[in-house]
Formats: structure tokens, C-alpha cells, sequence
């Protein structure tokens, strides 16, 4: 079966430095997202990216974040100095349409900001 | 405001011994919605997709159901094996993109 793939599993970065979380999503999907998971509460939206541009961000998804496609298979999240309250497990997704069907996420990528 | 719930938080069952879990859901216009089951550490992983009131969908020992209001999901005869957290996630019709908004999830733990 198909899967999203994401590295790393797991990061430890210091406050205030860049962190490039990094995903490929399931290869003809055309939607892609990230989300993420602060320890112990819910699964929250981030942003959506769809023809190279970002179709949707949160509140949450400030200037401090960004994300790219740089090629035609790599899905990257980056958080240009990142705060404590960064530290969360990173959830990339992708599906093949924008209406209903199958939402697929990765295993995460668990961040640690010290 | 689009908006889930989830109940119980938590429920412990017996192998064996039969439960539903409830999602209500508050959106402007619902496209889907959706079942996951997450374990530990891990990335929610696809149960099910919901469209309209009266729908129903089987996987093993997992039954969904959606009215206008909530979702519930049934499982019968649970195994050890079925522990994990249950999510509930909702799709606007009016959003922009397919996002989700995720509910607070029923941790489920089944002993045997």
C-alpha cells in the first residue's frame, strides 16, 4: 500500500535555530499538508499546498514557517528559528482530490526544541 | 464555528465486550467525515470516510455511522489488539482546501 514518508523520525534542535522537516508524499496525490500535534492535545492544521502554492495556512502558521516543493516528489516544512513552544510531532498528508476521499499522514516527525 | 467533539475520553472495555464512540460535529456545510485510529508515537492512520446523513461503513470489528449531528463509532467485539486512540476529523464544504478539523480522540484500551 502507498505511504507517506517522513524524516526525521526525530529531531532535537536548540532554540532559535532553522529546522527543515522533510516529506514525500504518495506520488500521484496533488494536495498536501501538514499538520501537527502538540503532546497530549488535538491534530492541528498547519497549511495546504496545491499547484505549488500554499492554498491554505492557520493562525498557527506564522512567518516564522514556510514550505516548499523544491522537486517533484519532496514536500518540506521549515521553521526558521523555532521557539519552545515549537516542540510537537509534525504530521505531513497528501490525497489525490480536494473533495472528501482518503486523507493519507505520514509517521511523524517528533521535534524537541531545547 | 466548525467545531468536534469527541466522548468518552477515555474507555476501557473487556475483550469481548461491545462499545460505541461519539463524535458530534458542528460545521458549516459538511463534506466528509472521518475515523482514524492513531497509536502511540505514530501518524493517524485511515479508518474511514462519511458523506451524508445515514451512511454506514464496515472494517472487521469497526462500524461508522453519521447522522446530521454525530458520528458513532461501533466496534464489536473488541480485541487486545483494537487499543489505540479513535479520531474524528470533519471537512467544511465552505473551506478553501480539504482540510480536517480534528477532535480530542477516545483513547480505547480493550484487556484481555
Amino acid at each position: 500500500e502507498p505511504e507517506v514518508t517522513q524524516t526525521p523520525s526525530h529531531q532535537v534542535t536548540q532554540m532559535g535555530q532553522e529546522v527543515i522537516l522533510r516529506c514525500v508524499p504518495i506520488s500521484n496525490h496533488l494536495y498536501f499538508y501538514w499538520y501537527r500535534q502538540i503532546l497530549g492535545q488535538k491534530v492541528e492544521f498547519l497549511v495546504s499546498f496545491y499547484n505549488n502554492e500554499i492554498s491554505e495556512k492557520s493562525e498557527i502558521f506564522d512567518d516564522q514557517f514556510s514550505v516548499e516543493r523544491p522537486d517533484g516528489s519532496n514536500f518540506t516544512l521549515k521553521i526558521r528559528s523555532t521557539k519552545l513552544e515549537d516542540s510537537a510531532m509534525y504530521f505531513c498528508a497528501s490525497t489525490a482530490e480536494r473533495s472528501g476521499n482518503t486523507i493519507y499522514f505520514g509517521e511523524g516527525s517528533w521535534l524537541t526544541v531545547v | 464555528e466548525d467545531q468536534v467533539t469527541q466522548s468518552p475520553e477515555a474507555l476501557r472495555l473487556q475483550e469481548g465486550e461491545s462499545s460505541s464512540l461519539n463524535c458530534s460535529y458542528t460545521v458549516s456545510g459538511l463534506r466528509g467525515l472521518f475515523w482514524y485510529r492513531q497509536d502511540p508515537g505514530k501518524g493517524p492512520e485511515f479508518l474511514f470516510t462519511l458523506y451524508s446523513a445515514g451512511e454506514e461503513k464496515e472494517k472487521e470489528r469497526l462500524k461508522a455511522t453519521l447522522t446530521k449531528k454525530e458520528s458513532f463509532l461501533h466496534i464489536t467485539a473488541p480485541k487486545p489488539e483494537d487499543s489505540a486512540t479513535y479520531l474524528c476529523a470533519v471537512q467544511a464544504r465552505s473551506g478553501a482546501t480539504n482540510k480536517l478539523i480534528f477532535g480530542t480522540g477516545t483513547l480505547l484500551a480493550v484487556q484481555p
